[in-house]
């Protein structure tokens, strides 16, 4: 079946630090990829769409400068969150779905756990 | 009126038992739908996936879909302790790209 794996799963850091995630689909191209963020017992929230060979589509209220998204090949986006604070401390997970099935069904990487001290 | 809707829970049944979870959506041109399980502290896992009127069927889940009604369930057989997770509905559009709206999801305890 369809593998998104998200690298790394657990990032501790000191405030003012640049934190890079990564994205991959193992076995399928992804045309977009979505990056999401969950604070403790709330709901998944949507914070940009990757766009492959294309600026990333932000939703509105997520800061673009600050959350970086790279979207350079078929198989692979990057979040950046730049100089993160302990504001930025969150549970951010990816999903993907295959290009040559309309997209459908996504599927969600492991996520990664964000500590900024 | 939210995107997507689902009884809040938590919803907490007997193992052995079967467990109803349901969603409504509000946009008629939504086409496809979804049931991620997502577990404490982990992200989601797709569980069942349905596309037309009518019933799915994949194990002990049974996913239910009534595009007039606005409405998908999701039915878990003889429930057991390890499907205690916290329950996604998620919609699709028919967007091509594939983004997904979410219920905030209901919570479901099975106890032994």
């Amino acid at each position: 079946g369809a593998v998104v794996s998200q690298h790394p799963s657990w990032v501790i850091c000191k405030s003012g630090t640049s934190v890079k995630i990564e994205c991959r689909s193992l076995d399928f191209q992804a045309t977009t990829m979505f990056w999401y963020r969950q604070f403790p017992k709330q709901s998944l929230m949507l914070m940009a769409t990757s766009n492959e060979g294309s600026k990333a589509t932000y939703e509105q209220g997520v800061e673009k400068d600050k959350f970086l998204i790279n979207h350079a090949s078929l198989t692979l986006s990057t979040l950046t969150v730049t100089s993160a604070h302990p504001e930025d401390s969150s549970f951010y997970i990816c999903s993907a779905g295959d290009a040559s099935l309309g997209n459908q069904p996504q599927h969600f990487g492991d996520g990664t756990r964000l500590s900024i001290l | 009126q939210k995107e997507v809707e689902q009884n809040s829970g938590p919803l907490s049944v007997p193992e052995g038992a079967i467990a109803s979870l349901n969603c409504t959506y509000s946009d008629r041109g939504s086409q496809s739908f979804f049931w991620y399980r997502q577990y404490s502290g982990k992200s989601p896992e797709l569980i069942m996936s349905i596309y037309s009127n009518g019933d799915k069927e994949d194990g002990r889940f049974t996913a239910q879909l009534n595009k007039a009604s606005q409405y998908v369930s999701l039915l878990i057989r003889d429930s057991q302790p390890s499907d205690s997770a916290t329950y996604l509905c998620a919609v699709s559009r028919g967007s091509t790209l594939g983004r997904l709206y979410f219920g905030r999801g209901t919570q479901l305890t099975v106890w032994p």
